[in-house]
């Protein structure tokens, strides 16, 4: 499968502060989500947002998406200890249901 | 609710051994599931979608005589890793989508960490 590109590859922040993470990708898509996984864990949808969606938010989260671009971004903000995880950004094209993941940014919050 | 029961959690077995994992959707039917590989650090891997009732699509690359899917009913999937060896080992997951639209996520299972010694 070909994969987006996320940035940065590892982001540790100390708790409280805002955490951005970057996603990109190549082809047009149907929609773009956000997932989350603890270490050795299976992963946990966070949040979906459309094509013809431009900012999506739900509690801490607050996701962009730039189709110009081909890019999206997911903002946490006020984090937390327990947010401490990798993200994963993936795509879902018009052809087929598959998701086509990106390469993930470990995020660290510093208590 | 969308909860996906994968097991077992972890399985360490000599080589030659043939492990099964099975992946339940417990709380809906899951019309597609999906099953795949994790290399430490690195993103997922796509194995193979199964529809319930049809054959596996393996994505290139896979073997489907090594990784056997079976997805016999709309709650139940299971992988088959046949005479697994050491190169076989890595963290194999699983999820499953209800419905056709779009707009579905993909609930995924806590993974099967497969040791092969």
């Amino acid at each position: 499968s070909q994969q987006g590109e996320e940035d940065p590859q590892a982001l540790s922040i100390q708790e409280g502060e805002n955490a951005t993470m970057n996603c990109s990708y190549k082809t047009s898509i149907n929609n773009l989500q956000w997932y989350r996984q603890n270490s050795g864990r299976g992963l946990v949808h966070l949040i979906l947002i459309r094509s013809n969606e431009r900012e999506k938010h739900s509690g801490r989260l607050r996701v962009t998406l730039d189709t110009s671009k081909k890019s999206s971004s997911l903002l946490i903000t006020a984090s937390r200890a327990a947010d401490t995880a990798s993200y994963f950004c993936a795509t879902v094209m018009d052809s087929n249901y598959q998701l086509i993941w990106g390469a993930g940014t470990k995020l660290i919050i510093k208590p | 609710g969308a909860v996906v029961s994968q097991h077992p959690s972890r399985v360490i077995c000599k080589s030659g051994t043939s492990v099964k994992i099975e992946c339940r959707s417990l709380d809906f039917q899951a019309t597609t599931m999906f099953w795949y590989r994790q290399f430490p650090k690195q993103s997922l891997m796509l194995m193979a979608t199964s529809n319930e009732g049809s054959k596996a699509t393996y994505e290139q690359g896979v073997e489907k005589d090594k990784f056997l899917i079976n997805h016999a009913s709309l709650t139940l999937s299971t992988l088959t890793v046949t005479s697994a060896h050491p190169e076989d080992s890595s963290f194999y997951i699983c999820s499953a989508r209800g419905g056709r639209g779009w707009n579905q996520p993909q609930h995924f299972g806590d993974g099967t960490r497969l040791s092969i010694l």
